[in-house]
């Protein structure tokens, strides 16, 4: 069974740039969360997706944006990067509202 | 005062011995906890959960929850140098929303 597939795995921006990040979940889950994890802040939840819709959002800014589709895939946008951006993106696919994460490799995005 | 709180460490133990993670938080109605482990370089994989008080076993792993306390380990015995990793505690907030601790960083030394 294949696990959470995310790409691109590595990118580097500049800032004022925008990044799209694509996640593809283990084939049933129809929960996709994303996070940010950095060295300073460890891992922190930007938004989760279910069906098509967004249940929870974290305190991130408006920059921080996502959709999910039909297929249960799930897109997540950065506008106007900044270098405080530059972080591990982390997708995160679930069976069930049980806090059982199965995470990707993560996107490693860097912008100078 | 941060969600859920965990000794950075690192903290290194002798391999066959017995590793105790922990882990505080801060919100009183809380109801279910994680372990995950990291591998440098890695993403985090889910070790254990545990939503009631006392203690949960799976192999060589114990979690630990006393909500009165509000307080969370995870023991590790017969150490084993393949365990040397970086493990996080988290709560659930909401769905599958997670507040993550820092982690702490576990040598095992053969």
């Amino acid at each position: 069974k294949a696990g959470v597939t995310q790409t691109p795995r590595y990118l580097i921006k500049t800032r004022g740039q925008q990044v799209t990040l694509s996640c593809s979940p283990i084939s049933g889950h129809r929960s996709v969360s994303w996070y940010q994890q950095t060295p300073g802040q460890g891992l922190q939840f930007l938004f989760e997706y279910f069906s098509e819709t967004q249940r929870n959002k974290g305190n991130f800014p408006g920059r921080f944006s996502g959709r999910q589709f039909s297929n249960s895939r799930s897109e997540m946008n950065v506008s106007t990067l900044e270098l405080g951006d530059s972080a591990l993106y982390l997708c995160a696919s679930s069976l069930a509202e049980a806090g059982e994460l199965f995470f990707g490799e993560g996107s490693r995005l860097t912008v100078l | 005062q941060k969600e859920v709180e965990q000794n950075s460490g690192p903290l290194s133990v002798p391999e066959g011995a017995i590793a105790s993670l922990n882990c505080t938080y801060s919100d009183r109605v809380s109801q279910s906890f994680f372990w995950y482990r990291q591998y440098s370089g890695k993403s985090p994989e889910l070790i254990m959960s545990i939503y009631s008080n006392g203690d949960k076993e799976d192999g060589r792993f114990t979690a630990q929850l006393n909500k009165a306390s509000q307080y969370v380990s995870l023991l590790i015995r017969d150490s084993q140098p393949s365990d040397s990793a970086t493990y996080l505690c988290a709560r659930r907030a909401g769905a599958n929303n997670l507040f993550f601790g820092t982690g702490t960083r576990l040598t095992v030394i053969p």
